[in-house]
C-alpha cells in the first residue's frame, strides 16, 4: 500500500543552521505531496505542497522539490529560527478516491538560540 | 468560526464506556475527514465524508467506531465500549472538496485527546 517514510528525530539545531528533513514515498501513479507542521499546542498546518513531478513548494523560507525519479520530497531551510521548533510531517495524497492523506511518523525539531 | 473546531478537547473515559467526539468544519466545506494520531506517530486516516455521504470508512479499526454527518456539516465520531488501545488524539479536517474543484487543502482542527483508563 501507499506509505511515507521520513527521517525520525528528534533533531536539535542551533539558530541559523541548515535544515534537511528527508522524506520518501511509495505509491502508484502520481500522488500529491505535502509537508505539514505542528507547532507546540497547535493543530496541524499545511506548510507547503507539490502536485506534480519537479514542482517546488515553498513557504516561510522552507522548500521541497517533488522528485519522481527518487520518490522523494525532502524539506530544506537555509537558516532555521527558534520559531521553527515544531513537529514536521510529510504526507501524500493519491489522485482520485477519497483524497485521504497518508502521513509519515513525523520529526520533532528543536531550534536553540 | 474561522477554522475547524473540535470538542471536547480532552476526554477521559473508563474502559467500556461509549464516547462521542464532535467536529465543526469550516463553513461551506464539502469534504470532512477523521484521523487518529497515536502518541509519537503520524495521523492515520479513519473515514471521509462528502457532504452527508460517508464515501470511505476503510480506516475505521473496528465496528466499535462509527461516524456520521447527517446534515453535511457537523460530524460526530462515536466509539463504543472503549478500549485502552483507543487512547489517541482524534483529528478532524475539512476541505472545500468538490465545491472547490477537488484536490483542495485539508484544514485540521486542534484534535480531541482521548485517554481510556
Amino acid at each position: 500500500g501507499d506509505s511515507v517514510t521520513q527521517m525520525e528525530g528528534p533533531v536539535t539545531l542551533s539558530e541559523e543552521a541548515f535544515l534537511t528533513i528527508n522524506c520518501t514515498y511509495t505509491a502508484t501513479g502520481y500522488p500529491s505531496l505535502f509537508w505539514y507542521v505542528q507547532y507546540p499546542g497547535e493543530g496541524l498546518q499545511l506548510l507547503l505542497k507539490a502536485t506534480k513531478a519537479d514542482d517546488k513548494g515553498s513557504n516561510k523560507g522552507f522548500e521541497a522539490t517533488y522528485r519522481k525519479e527518487t520518490t522523494s520530497f525532502h524539506l530544506e531551510k537555509g537558516s532555521v529560527q527558534v520559531s521553527d521548533s515544531a513537529v514536521y510531517f510529510c504526507a501524500l495524497r493519491k489522485q482520485g478516491g477519497s483524497e485521504k492523506l497518508v502521513f509519515g511518523k513525523g520529526m520533532k525539531l528543536t531550534v536553540n538560540p | 468560526g474561522a477554522g475547524v473546531s473540535q470538542s471536547p478537547r480532552y476526554k477521559v473515559a473508563k474502559r467500556g464506556q461509549d464516547v462521542a467526539l464532535r467536529c465543526d468544519p469550516i463553513s461551506g466545506h464539502v469534504s470532512l475527514f477523521w484521523y487518529q494520531q497515536a502518541l509519537g506517530q503520524g495521523p492515520e486516516f479513519l473515514t471521509y465524508f462528502q457532504n452527508e455521504a460517508q464515501l470511505d470508512k476503510s480506516g475505521l479499526p473496528s465496528d466499535r467506531f462509527f461516524a456520521e454527518r447527517p446534515e453535511g456539516s457537523v460530524s460526530t465520531l462515536k466509539i463504543q465500549r472503549t478500549q485502552q488501545e483507543d487512547s489517541a488524539v482524534y483529528l478532524c479536517a475539512s476541505s472545500l472538496g468538490l465545491a472547490g474543484g477537488g484536490q483542495e487543502t485539508q484544514y485540521f482542527g486542534p484534535g480531541t485527546r482521548l485517554l481510556v483508563l
